[in-house]
């Protein structure tokens, strides 16, 4: 199947400052990326969709101010958290596919807001 | 009611057993069917990919879909601990749409 690399795998920070995550899609042109959190043992919530060139759409409750992706390439989506808060920690995955393909994950990076 | 209702376990099975996970839905209009593994603080790993009813086998895994009773299954054959983990179903109505998810059903495979 198609790799799916993240950066961090693990990340703390403090209150405040913000923290840029990594998604690329290793040997394939991903023309959509999805970024999703996930508490503790709950399912994956879709925070947003993002297609290369464009501005992402986010979903219902998510903060585009707080949560700004982008996607500058077809194998490279960022995920920011501005002014991260303790309530903030979670474990943040980005999924990428190719048009009409499957959807495949990234390992996943532990934000923890101190 | 959820969209994709996933029984969360956790289910416990001997070595060796087979694995029997479902996922029912609502929503008439999915069409595309995929059961992920996900082990503890890891993304979630693509299993199976289905189109539409029937049947796809690939190795010890069975993925059943029967879209007149909006109900999906997978099968585990000769369960290992290592296939200890969360199986989450999803599903979308299109491909390149986005995903709805199970909760997830937490596994455990005693040696």
């Amino acid at each position: 199947g198609a790799v799916v690399s993240q950066h961090p795998s693990w990340v703390i920070c403090k209150s405040g400052t913000s923290v840029k995550i990594e998604c690329r899609s290793l040997d394939f042109q991903a023309t959509t990326m999805f970024w999703y959190r996930q508490f503790p043992k709950q399912s994956l919530m879709l925070m947003a969709t993002s297609n290369e060139g464009s501005k992402a759409t986010y979903e219902q409750g998510v903060e585009k101010d707080k949560f700004l992706i982008n996607h500058a390439s077809l194998t490279l989506s960022t995920l920011t958290v501005t002014s991260a808060h303790p309530e903030d920690s979670s474990f943040y995955i980005c999924s990428a596919r190719q048009p009409q393909n499957e959807q495949y994950f990234g390992p996943g990076t532990r934000l923890t807001v101190t | 009611q959820k969209e994709v209702e996933q029984d969360p376990g956790p289910l416990s099975v001997p070595e060796g057993a087979i694995v029997s996970l479902n996922c029912t839905y609502s929503n008439s209009a999915f069409q595309y069917f995929m059961w992920y593994r996900q082990y503890s603080r890891k993304g979630p790993e693509l299993l199976m990919y289905t189109y539409s009813s029937g049947n796809k086998e690939d190795g010890r895994f069975t993925a059943q879909v029967d879209k007149s009773s909006k109900y999906i299954s997978l099968f585990i054959r000769d369960s290992q601990p290592s296939d200890s983990a969360t199986y989450l179903c999803a599903m979308e109505e299109a491909a390149g749409n986005k995903l709805t998810f199970g909760g997830g059903t937490r596994v455990l495979v005693k040696p």
